[in-house]
């Protein structure tokens, strides 16, 4: 069974720029979990998706946003980037049921100039 | 609030030698707790997880944990490190939709 996908692997933006980043679950998978790395504040969590629904959100500014589709892929978008949304971005799928547990994809490496 | 403390940043171990990687959780429930590994600039591998049951779960590549619920522990062990092993552990704790990590520790092998 195919990962979790994430695309684009790098990005560069400028300040004030918008970028969209896509990630595809594990086929069956219809939990899509965003978090944002960074070595200063580690590993956190930006959103959750089941069903189209955003059913939990981390504490981050309204810049941040994300989307889930028919089909369980998800899209997170940031608008206004700052210097600071510099990070790795991982996507996380999970089944929904007993024993949850999320699998990561490879992240998406966002560099903001 | 839930939360996770990796009190070791990093460790260096011999390799061969026996490892252990300390995770402290807070959490007001049975916890599902979860130990992840990355390899630098890749995403997050699943080592093991615990939901409930037996307090000792084995996971892929020799690891094990132990959960201790009077010490809200859950710590990482294996017993004969190998230099593949060398990578950033994570201890995580909480559900899908709300799930915490802890800062990491960073393992080093050294031949």
């Amino acid at each position: 069974k195919a990962g979790v996908t994430q695309t684009p692997r790098y990005l560069i933006k400028t300040r004030g720029q918008q970028v969209t980043l896509s990630c595809s679950p594990i086929s069956g998978h219809r939990s899509v979990s965003w978090y944002q790395q960074t070595p200063g504040q580690g590993l956190q969590f930006l959103f959750e998706y089941f069903s189209e629904t955003q059913r939990n959100k981390g504490n981050f500014p309204g810049r941040f946003s994300g989307r889930q589709f028919s089909n369980s892929r998800s899209e997170m978008n940031v608008s206004t980037l700052e210097l600071g949304d510099s990070a790795l971005y991982l996507c996380a799928s999970s089944f929904v049921g007993l024993e949850e547990t999320q699998y990561f994809g490879p992240g998406t490496r966002l560099l903001v100039l | 609030a839930q939360s996770v403390t990796q009190p070791d940043i990093h460790i260096t171990v011999s390799e061969g030698a026996s490892l252990e990687l300390r995770c402290n959780y807070s959490y007001g429930a049975t916890p599902y707790l979860f130990w992840y590994v990355q390899s630098p600039g890749q995403g997050l591998q699943l080592l093991l997880k615990y939901f409930s049951g037996d307090t000792l779960v084995q996971g892929i590549k020799g690891f094990e944990a132990e959960f201790k619920r009077s010490q809200s522990s859950f710590n990482l062990r294996k017993p004969s490190v190998h230099w593949s092993d060398a990578a950033e552990y994570f201890c995580a704790v909480g559900s899908i939709n709300d799930m915490r990590f802890g800062a990491g520790t960073r393992l080093t092998v050294k031949p």
